[in-house]
């Protein structure tokens, strides 16, 4: 079954260290999204990008978050000077149409010290 | 502005206690309901899609519904298995996001 991988399973940064992580979407999807979820706390949307551009952000998807889709299967967020509250998981997901469901990878936890 | 509210926050059961969850959303424009399931430090694992009130979706022991102002996710004699936090996710015409609600955090005791 076609399944969402994201890469690492956890990272540890120091507080003002870039990082980058990556997700494989399903093959044939269309949209692909990054969330994030603070311990404890919801799922929240950070941004989605369809047709190679961000088609929505929200409001904690600042200048220091980025994404790209620098080849036909991966995508990537990258964060280029974490904080201390950048500390989460993030999960990456897809989706084959506007409307549809997405499916979620397992997720990368990140640790900022 | 759009919400999505889950309750109870946290449910626990005895095995083959039957029982449902309720999302209940405003949202200015409803383009689709999702539910999830959601296991400790996993990502959120996709269970059912609703678009329109009146329809009905099954699964094993699970069956969600919709009506305009809310959903449930209903548990027939669920078993330890089923322990899971469960999410509801909506989103709006017009946007690509989803928005999510906080979850209910189901507890099935053997």
């Amino acid at each position: 079954e076609p399944e969402v991988t994201q890469t690492p399973s956890h990272q540890v940064t120091q507080m003002g260290q870039e990082v980058i992580l990556r997700c494989v979407p399903i093959s044939n999807h269309l949209y692909f999204y990054w969330y994030r979820q603070i311990l404890g706390q919801k799922v929240e949307f950070l941004v989605s990008f369809y047709n190679n551009e961000i088609s929505e952000k929200s409001e904690i998807f600042d200048d220091q978050f980025s994404v790209e889709r620098p080849d036909g299967s991966n995508f990537t967020l990258k964060i280029r000077s974490t904080k201390l509250e950048d500390s989460a998981m993030y999960f990456c997901a897809s989706s084959g149409l506007r409307g549809t469901e997405a499916f979620f990878g397992q997720g990368t936890r990140l640790t900022v010290v | 502005e759009d919400q999505v509210t889950q309750s109870p926050e946290a449910l626990r059961l005895q095995e083959g206690e039957s029982s449902s969850l309720n999302c209940s959303y405003t949202v200015s424009g409803l383009r689709g309901l999702f539910w999830y399931r959601q296991d400790p430090g996993k990502g959120p694992e996709f269970l059912f899609t609703l678009y329109s009130a009146g329809e009905e979706k099954e699964k094993e022991r699970l069956k969600a519904t919709l009506t305009k102002k809310e959903s449930f996710l209903h548990i027939t004699a669920p078993k330890p298995e089923d322990s899971a936090t469960y999410l509801c996710a909506v989103q709006v015409r017009g946007d690509d996001k989803i928005i999510f609600g906080k979850g209910t955090r189901l507890h099935i005791l053997p």
